[in-house]
């Protein structure tokens, strides 16, 4: 299965800045998903990434507050914008893997303080 | 939209007990998975449940998708430490459940 490489796996930020998040894939992806994980909660998908197009996003998120790149099939990056206390959570990327369903990066631990 | 409920939230059983976390869905799924993600870590895929009826085993564990493929279930018979985690059921379309977080008595 495909090997995802996450960073940074930890960060404190100030409120009102900004942390990029980039996902490296080991393969080439047709999509990478973003998922948020907020303490001791599910996960929930924030946007879905295709190279070469705009990134979906899903019901609650916004390009502007969480914007994607996707620059070629093995590389993304989720962008928090504006950080608020309230965005303090675990942020995941994924890959399909068919039946073997999704892999996900080691996460990104993110406290704004 | 679609959801999984699962239940129980959380589960504290003595180590050497059986454990069981369930999946439910008020609509058919094509397919269901389970994850098992361990304090700290990231979610990892443990299995995919496809066939009506269909039971799958991976050593301890024994998954279940129901005949109506609405419901699911994960069991794990004698429990180590090891399984110490929150188990998620996700369904298509990115749908995860709110998992089962499991802990084990010494």
């Amino acid at each position: 299965s495909a090997v995802i490489s996450q960073k940074p796996s930890r960060d404190i930020c100030q409120r009102g800045t900004s942390l990029t998040i980039q996902c490296q894939v080991d393969s080439q992806v047709t999509m990478m998903f973003w998922y948020r994980q907020q303490p001791g909660q599910s996960l929930t998908l924030i946007a879905t990434a295709n190279q070469g197009s705009e990134a979906t996003y899903e019901s609650g998120f916004v390009i502007d507050k969480f914007p994607i790149s996707r620059p070629n099939l093995t590389f993304s990056t989720l962008t928090v914008s504006n950080m608020s206390p309230e965005d303090s959570s675990i942020y995941l990327c994924s890959v399909e893997q068919g039946a073997s369903g999704y892999t996900f990066g080691s996460g990104t631990r993110l406290t704004v303080v | 939209g679609q959801q999984v409920m699962q239940i129980p939230q959380y589960q504290h059983v003595q180590e050497g007990e059986d454990f069981t976390t369930y999946c439910n869905s008020s609509t058919t799924l094509s397919n269901i998975q389970w994850y098992k993600q361990r304090p700290g870590g990231h979610p990892v895929f443990l299995i995919q449940l496809v066939k009506s009826g269909e039971v799958k085993k991976q050593k301890r564990l024994t998954f279940q998708f129901g005949e109506a493929k609405k419901n699911s279930s994960l069991h794990i018979t004698a429990t180590q430490t090891t399984d110490v985690g929150t188990y998620f059921c996700a369904g298509p379309s990115f749908i995860f459940g709110k998992g089962t977080r499991l802990h084990i008595l010494p």
